[in-house]
């Protein structure tokens, strides 16, 4: 069974800078999540999407952050502009979806982003 | 505030003994719990899932639950170097609910 993908590995962008990651979660995943990772730190939620809706965006900075998955499946996250504190691991991970407290989350390589 | 608590580590550990991982939490309905291995560089990848009080062994590791006391350990018996990593305690507090994540306890086996 293929596992969680994720493009590009590696990414260094200038500040003011956009860019975009993508994921493609295990097939049959209903949930989506985004990650992102400062060394030294555990996972921050982004966003969450069950199918192609958004469950929980909370600490996704929406001014400069945004995340879509428009048919449910794989999704791209953006960031425009880009500030040098966005340097970080972006992560993506996937589940069934499933209620009850057992769905288990599964995660990309993530993607490593350099702002200078 | 619901919040998770690991020890930032060195956990330094010789080879061949048990590595001793704790967690605590504040959220007493707290439902799931999960432990994930992170090796610098990568991603975090599930090494155990637990549910109800008590432990539950999976070959070399052991977890244990303890809801009375919020508490979660995992137990790595014959401890080897590929241990050596980033251990990541989450929880989910109730069904419905994001995994809320430790800081991590980073680990050294020594040969």
């Amino acid at each position: 069974e293929a596992g969680v993908a994720q493009s590009p590995r590696y990414k260094i962008i200038e500040k003011r800078q956009s860019v975009a990651f993508w994921c493609n979660p295990i097939s049959g995943h209903a949930t989506l999540y985004w990650y992102q990772q400062i060394l030294g730190q555990g996972p921050k939620l982004l966003i969450q999407f069950q199918n192609n809706g958004v469950v929980d965006d909370s600490q996704l900075p929406k001014d400069r952050f945004s995340a879509e998955r428009l048919k449910g499946v794989d999704s791209t996250l953006k960031i425009q502009p880009a500030k040098l504190e966005d340097s970080a691991v972006y992560l993506c991970a996937s589940s069934l979806g499933v209620s009850g407290g057992t769905d288990t989350q599964y995660f990309g390589p993530g993607t490593r982003l350099t702002v200078l | 505030q619901k919040e998770v608590e690991q020890n930032s580590g060195p956990l330094s550990v010789p080879e061949g003994a048990i590595a001793s991982l704790n967690c605590t939490y504040s959220d007493r309905g707290s439902q799931s719990f999960f432990w994930y291995r992170q090796y610098s560089g990568k991603s975090p990848e599930l090494i155990m899932s637990i549910y109800s009080n008590g432990d539950k062994e999976d070959g070399r590791f052991t977890a244990q639950l303890n809801k009375a006391s919020q508490y979660v350990s995992l137990l790595i018996r014959d401890s080897q170097p590929s241990d050596s990593a980033t251990y990541l305690c989450a929880l989910r507090p109730n069904s419905n609910y994001q995994l809320i994540w430790g800081a991590g306890t980073k680990l050294i086996i020594k040969p």
